[in-house]
């Protein structure tokens, strides 16, 4: 257990309906990623924050997808009317970003499945 | 495009033999690398950091980092079959000290 904690872990949707999952960091960290990974590649970059700014948000990312950091802790990522290539292994990492540092530890990570 | 590239594999090692995995990158100002494990169905795990030329040793596992050859290695020593998993190879990008970057993995098996 590495202190980041994801919620739901597993999520079975419908096609169409909307999904939120939410990702708690070790509280120190000031750093906070979202990953998508499916079977047989490494995890895919979504977007990230520091503190409760959103610093980056991959151009694979549609509008559908968002997410939120308020007040710099917790993380939300919602991805709107989903889509069955949404299925895949949503991951979250936190860090402590000092100099040229950014050691990320991983959640156990929320499984989507759109029917 | 930067890039990190790895060996799909799948690696398989004898039990007690050196499993070696390799990655190589595209930019020249990375700084900051990283091996993560991965078992499946499971979340990846933190195994080694490494920021300067040379190796870096931990236990059975050691780090190779070549910045000139854009390349950077991970050994396993007395190779386990709860080694058996996939390792990630990740790159921190960007002068800035950006975002990390995450390599394709290259499955592992110790084969007892």
């Amino acid at each position: 257990d590495t202190g980041v904690s994801q919620d739901p872990r597993h999520k079975i949707t419908k096609r169409g309906q909307n999904v939120t999952f939410r990702c708690d960091p070790i509280s120190e960290h000031n750093r906070l990623y979202w990953y998508r990974q499916t079977l047989g590649q490494g995890p895919e970059f979504l977007t990230y924050f520091q503190n409760e700014a959103q610093l980056e948000k991959s151009r694979l990312l549609s509008d559908r997808f968002s997410a939120e950091r308020p007040k710099g802790s917790f993380s939300t990522l919602e991805i709107q009317r989903t889509e069955q290539g949404d299925s895949a292994m949503y991951l979250c990492a936190s860090s402590l970003v000092k100099g040229i540092t950014d050691t990320q530890y991983f959640g156990p990570g929320t499984r989507l499945t759109v029917l | 495009q930067k890039e990190v590239e790895q060996n799909s594999g799948p690696l398989s090692v004898p039990e007690g033999a050196i499993a070696s995995l390799n990655c190589t990158y595209s930019d020249r100002v990375s700084q900051s690398f990283f091996w993560y494990r991965q078992y499946s169905g499971k979340s990846p795990e933190l195994i080694m950091s490494i920021y300067s030329n040379g190796d870096k040793e931990d236990g059975r596992f050691t780090a190779q980092l070549n910045k000139a050859s854009q390349y950077v290695s991970l050994l396993i020593r007395d190779s386990q079959p709860s080694d058996s998993a996939t390792y990630l190879c990740a790159v921190n990008w960007g002068t800035s000290y950006d975002k990390v970057i995450f390599g394709p993995g290259t499955s592992l098996s110790v084969i007892p």
